[in-house]
């Protein structure tokens, strides 16, 4: 069965520094990988995948993430935070085609001036 | 750009009525899924259609949980009796055939 673990439940940077947040899978086949993003009391919105090819993704909003199959992890990185960052960041893994997704708790961002 | 709706955005309702939510898909989606959230949680799944029949429904309480897709477009999920863990945000998404889910703002249900 596949599982996302985010270890993180809550993290506070500050305003133009740096950002990287955690994600590990368990996966047996290739991973369909996905970061999300949810302000509160909406939806989600995707910010990048990764399903094959180049390890590094660029997703939107200057985010990116790097796959590393060896250490089963899917981290999103971005090199300077702005204070409309701050929301709930969700990891999530599928198996390709119409599979659901199987979420992460979520690492809520806050963004300190 | 196209999106997936919902409604209502909000929901409160009263232990033991019956609520319903209703989602339309990103057209030509033939794939639409129903993920419950609690707060502080992950969405995870309910229920997934492809067209108007049932793929998955293995964690949809049956008891009181009900949903369907008549014509394969839009969907309605119902719960009767509503109990009051089933307070949460209730999310739609669609897709295409390549595992990107489009999901929609969502229903925040709160059940008093």
């Amino acid at each position: 069965a596949q599982s996302v673990t985010q270890p993180d439940i809550h993290i506070t940077v500050s305003e133009g520094a740096s950002l990287e947040l955690r994600c590990n899978y368990s996966y047996g086949a290739t991973p369909y990988l996905f970061w999300y993003v949810q302000s509160p009391g909406q939806g989600l919105q995707l910010l990048l995948k990764y399903f094959s090819g180049d390890t590094l993704v660029q997703g939107i909003k200057g985010f990116e993430a790097e796959f590393k199959r060896s250490q089963s992890s899917f981290n999103l990185r971005k090199p300077s935070v702005h204070w409309s960052d701050a929301a709930e960041y969700f990891c999530a893994v599928g198996a390709g085609g119409n599979t659901p997704l199987v979420f992460g708790k979520g690492t809520r961002l806050s963004v300190i001036a | 750009e196209a999106e997936v709706a919902q409604s209502p955005r909000y929901k409160i309702t009263e232990k033991s009525q019956a609520v319903a939510f209703w989602c339309d898909p990103i057209s030509g989606h033939a794939t639409l899924y129903w993920y419950r959230q609690i707060l502080g949680q992950g969405p995870e799944l309910l229920v997934q259609f492809q067209d108007e029949s049932v793929v998955d429904d293995s964690q949809l309480p049956k008891d009181r949980f009900s949903a369907e897709r008549l014509k394969g477009v839009d969907s309605t999920l119902k719960i009767q009796p509503a109990e009051l863990g089933d307070s949460a945000m209730y999310l739609c998404a669609s897709s295409l055939d390549v595992g990107e889910q489009y999901f929609g703002p969502g229903t925040r249900l709160t059940v008093t």
